[in-house]
């Protein structure tokens, strides 16, 4: 079955420590995306990528960082320097363009910063 | 810049009984409005899309969305819900690059 994994579900990190989120698709699809999940504000993006090797800062990426070598993959680092990393990540991709496109989400992972 | 307002954070409704949930978007030129439903602990997932034609949208799992452009609204509704409707909905707007802005989503319940 196609789709998009996210892994791990849950994260715990000590404040301080850099962290990794995984997301990968085998949907073929060309642009990727990450989105932080927090209670009464909807999804902001954090990172897009529309094309291997290229990604584009979202709304909020200060304190993150991303890479996208590969066309299936398209992991998030979570650095010590954001502030309030306790959320929930969501990673989607999209055949094209996310504004007119439907996006397909992965399942989300929950990190929480002790 | 576009934005999208969901009034109600919160709706109670009965099994069987219909459910409207409201979507008030800004945007300059014609948008591009969906509707996506998150079950707990999950990703979103689509529920219906509207670009351009008919007003009225059908999409999945019974539901469908009325676009009015002189009200700015993009209103999700389904006549008869079931317990698994359960969940929260996000409205979102787009327009024609990769940015998709989502408004702040409405949990509803379903009693028995």
């Amino acid at each position: 079955d196609g789709g998009i994994t996210q892994s791990p579900k849950y994260l715990f990190r000590k404040e301080g420590q850099n962290v990794t989120l995984s997301c990968e698709q085998n949907l073929n699809h060309d642009a990727m995306y990450w989105y932080r999940q927090d209670p009464g504000q909807g999804l902001r993006l954090i990172y897009y990528s529309q094309i291997v090797n290229d990604f584009q800062k979202g709304d909020i990426a200060e304190g993150y960082s991303v890479s996208r070598e590969k066309k299936e993959s398209f992991p998030l680092t979570v650095t010590s320097a954001q502030k309030n990393p306790t959320a929930f990540y969501l990673c989607a991709s999209s055949i094209g363009l996310a504004g007119v496109d439907e996006q397909f989400f992965g399942p989300g992972t929950r990190l929480t910063v002790l | 810049a576009q934005s999208v307002t969901q009034p109600d954070i919160h709706i109670t409704v009965s099994e069987g009984a219909s459910l409207e949930l409201r979507c008030n978007y800004s945007y300059g030129a014609t948008p591009y409005l969906f509707w996506y439903v998150q079950s707990p602990g999950q990703g979103l997932q689509l529920l219906l899309k509207y670009f351009s034609g008919d007003t009225l949208v059908q999409g999945i799992k019974g539901f469908e969305a009325e676009f009015k452009r002189s009200q700015s609204s993009f209103n999700l509704r389904k006549p008869s819900v079931h317990w698994s409707d359960a969940a929260e909905y996000f409205c979102a707007v787009g327009s024609n690059d990769y940015k998709l802005s989502f408004g702040a989503g409405t949990t509803v319940t379903v009693r028995a």
